[in-house]
Order: C-alpha cells, then sequence, then structure tokens
C-alpha cells in the first residue's frame, strides 16, 4: 500500500541527547515536510524540501536537521540545541511544490526524560 | 502574515446532532483544504476546495468555499461518535509576487461526541 512511514511511533530522549525521526514514502512524491504539533497550537513547520538534496528551513527550524538524499525519505534530526523537543512531529508529502495538497504519516511522539 | 482563524475552539455535542464550523482570514486563498486529525494520529484529508462558491460532499461531511474568497465551511450531519478528533483548515500561503506558498493551517476545533 501507498503511504508515509514514519518510525519510531514513540522515542525517548535524555537531554543533551540528539535523536533522528525517521520518515519514508512510497507516493512518489516531490517534496517532503516535517511538522511540530503542541497541544492548542496547530501544526507549525519546521522544514521542508521540494527536491532531493535541497531543503528550506520553515517557521521553527532552530535546533533540527534534516537531509533530502533520496526522493523517498526526509529523516528528521532533533539536537540537543532544541530546548523543549517534546512534541508530537508529522512528517508530510506532496506531488507538487509549496501550496499543493499534503498528506501526513501517523506521527512519532518524542518526550524529553 | 496570513494567519488561518478557525471557530469554535471545542465542540461538545449529542450524537445525531449537526455540526457546523468555519474557518476565516483577511487574506483571500484559492484553496482551502480540511483535514481531520484522530487522537494520536496524522491529520487525514476531507474535502478539498479549489474554486469560490464551491460546495463539495463527501459522506456526511459538506464543505463550501466563501464566496470571498476569505472563509470556508465545514458541515457534519447526523454526528456519531467516530467523529471525535481535531478538524483543521488549511490554505496556501500566497507570496508577495502572487506564487503560492506552503500550507498555513488554523488552530483546529475539537470535536466531542456524546453517545
Amino acid at each position: 500500500d501507498g503511504g508515509i512511514t514514519q518510525s519510531p511511533k514513540y522515542l525517548f530522549r535524555k537531554e543533551g541527547q540528539n535523536v533522528t525521526l525517521s520518515c519514508e514514502q512510497n507516493l512518489n512524491h516531490d517534496a517532503m515536510y516535517w511538522y511540530r504539533q503542541d497541544p492548542g497550537q496547530g501544526l507549525r513547520l519546521i522544514y521542508y524540501s521540494q527536491i532531493v538534496n535541497d531543503f528550506q528551513k520553515g517557521d521553527i527550524a532552530e535546533g533540527y536537521s534534516v537531509s533530502r538524499e533520496k526522493k523517498e525519505s526526509f529523516p528528521l534530526t532533533v539536537t540537543s540545541a532544541q530546548k523543549n523537543p517534546t512534541a508530537f512531529y508529522l512528517c508530510a508529502s506532496s506531488l507538487g511544490g509549496p501550496g499543493n495538497t499534503i498528506y501526513f504519516g501517523e506521527g512519532s511522539w518524542l518526550t524529553v526524560v | 502574515g496570513q494567519q488561518l482563524n478557525q471557530s469554535p475552539q471545542s465542540m461538545f455535542i449529542q450524537e445525531g446532532e449537526d455540526v457546523s464550523m468555519n474557518c476565516t482570514s483577511s487574506s483571500i486563498f484559492n484553496t482551502w483544504l480540511w483535514y481531520k486529525q484522530d487522537p494520536g494520529e496524522g491529520p487525514v484529508l476531507l474535502i478539498a476546495l479549489y474554486k469560490a462558491g464551491e460546495l463539495t460532499s463527501n459522506g456526511r461531511l459538506t464543505a463550501q468555499f466563501g464566496i470571498t474568497r476569505k472563509d470556508s465551511f465545514l458541515n457534519i450531519s447526523a454526528s456519531i461518535p467516530s467523529d471525535v478528533g481535531i478538524y483543521f483548515c488549511a490554505g496556501p500561503y500566497m507570496n508577495y509576487g502572487g506564487s503560492q506558498g506552503n500550507l498555513i493551517f488554523g488552530k483546529g476545533t475539537k470535536l466531542s461526541v456524546k453517545p
């Protein structure tokens, strides 16, 4: 089945550690995105990528890094510089570029312990 | 900047009741999207609207693209317990040159349904 797969679903991080969230899609979509969701805050864009080997910062990129070495994959690293990383992270993709309808993965919960 | 304002923030209704929620902006949008998010899951696209005045249905859901292009409405008829979740509206940010930017999202309407 085609779709967007995020892993792990639940992740615990100790303070000072970097962690990487995986996102894979087999929809042959060009663009991929990472959003962060906090209660009552809606969805905020962290990073996005329109093509392989290219990506741009979103509204809240500080403390995060990404790579886009393959069309299917867009991993997100939450670095120790991100002071408040506990949140629900959503990966998404779209067939076209910005403004096109995006489709989401099932999300990953990150908790700092 | 461009913002989407959703109302109400939350709703508590009885099973079988109809539901209405809306999304407004001070800016014009060319596309309106409605998503539903079940607890602990990613949002799922419900309805996409591309033309001012357009009225589109998906089962018990009906959404309308406002004629001013600054608002959109989502109605759910005869609600059932599985309608519980957060409903988001979204639309593409318009850059100054007129090109489309990334989607921006409202903060959501949280729906609770009492059996």
